[in-house]
């Protein structure tokens, strides 16, 4: 059963940098062909995916995030992870990590139970 | 982008009930839609894939239809724990995108 658990910093001040790691279990992030992805929910509205990581490594962007994010994955640790520079308000949300169903796909199944990240001073 | 619009906002029923929710992408996206059920405090919950296929372990009552720019969830007779919000989102260009959302509550 594939199982993933986001972690990270819970509060950011603006203008830094969100940082978030998605550690993996039951599957290998560097095998099998499956595409991880980051999505975000601002409270009390709907859903935005971020970006995602092959097990390959290259990585794919929703351009409206492209200039700050950053996925990577460190497959000694199994996991994978998210910056997002420059933050503001805007960026406060609920932080999951996800997987695809079937290797590129690009539906989510399964997810992680989510992070909440607040961006404030 | 494509744009995604759900209808209604919020559907008011009576476990027991047919639900029907609408999803309309603002361009074609032939049968390249999923939808999600999310409860408070949980992630989404991946119910139809593909327009019309439930993914594992999703009641029978859960079924999906159609393609290009218009496509229906139903929920044949509303179950207690069926009470969430439902999210429909495409696969068919970038970037992935969902819709805003219908809320299925208790009437």
């Amino acid at each position: 059963q594939v199982q993933l658990q986001e972690s990270g910093p819970g509060l950011v001040k603006p203008s830094q940098t969100l940082s978030l790691t998605c550690s993996v279990s039951g599957d290998s992030i560097s095998s099998g062909s499956h595409y991880w992805s980051w999505l975000r929910q601002p409270a009390g509205q709907g859903l935005e995916w971020i970006g995602r990581i092959h097990t390959s490594g290259s990585t794919t962007y929703n351009p409206s995030l492209k200039s700050r994010v950053t996925i990577s994955g460190d497959t000694s640790k199994n996991q994978f992870s998210l910056k997002v520079t420059s933050v503001t308000a805007a960026d406060t949300a609920v932080y999951y990590c996800a997987r695809d169903l079937r290797p590129g796909n690009n539906w989510f199944d399964p997810w992680g139970q989510g992070t909440l990240v607040t961006v404030s001073s | 982008e494509i744009v995604l619009t759900q209808s209604p906002a919020t559907l008011s029923l009576s476990p027991g009930e047919r639900a029907t929710l609408s999803c309309r992408a603002s361009q074609s996206i032939s049968s390249y839609l999923a939808w999600y059920q999310q409860k408070p405090g949980q992630p989404p919950r991946l119910l139809i894939y593909d327009a019309s296929n439930r993914a594992t372990g999703i009641p029978a009552r859960f079924s999906g239809s159609g393609s290009g720019t218009d496509f229906t969830l139903t929920i044949s007779s509303l179950e207690s724990e069926d009470f969430a919000v439902y999210y429909c989102q495409h696969r068919a260009n970038w970037p992935l995108t969902f819709g805003g959302g219908t809320k299925v509550e208790i009437k």
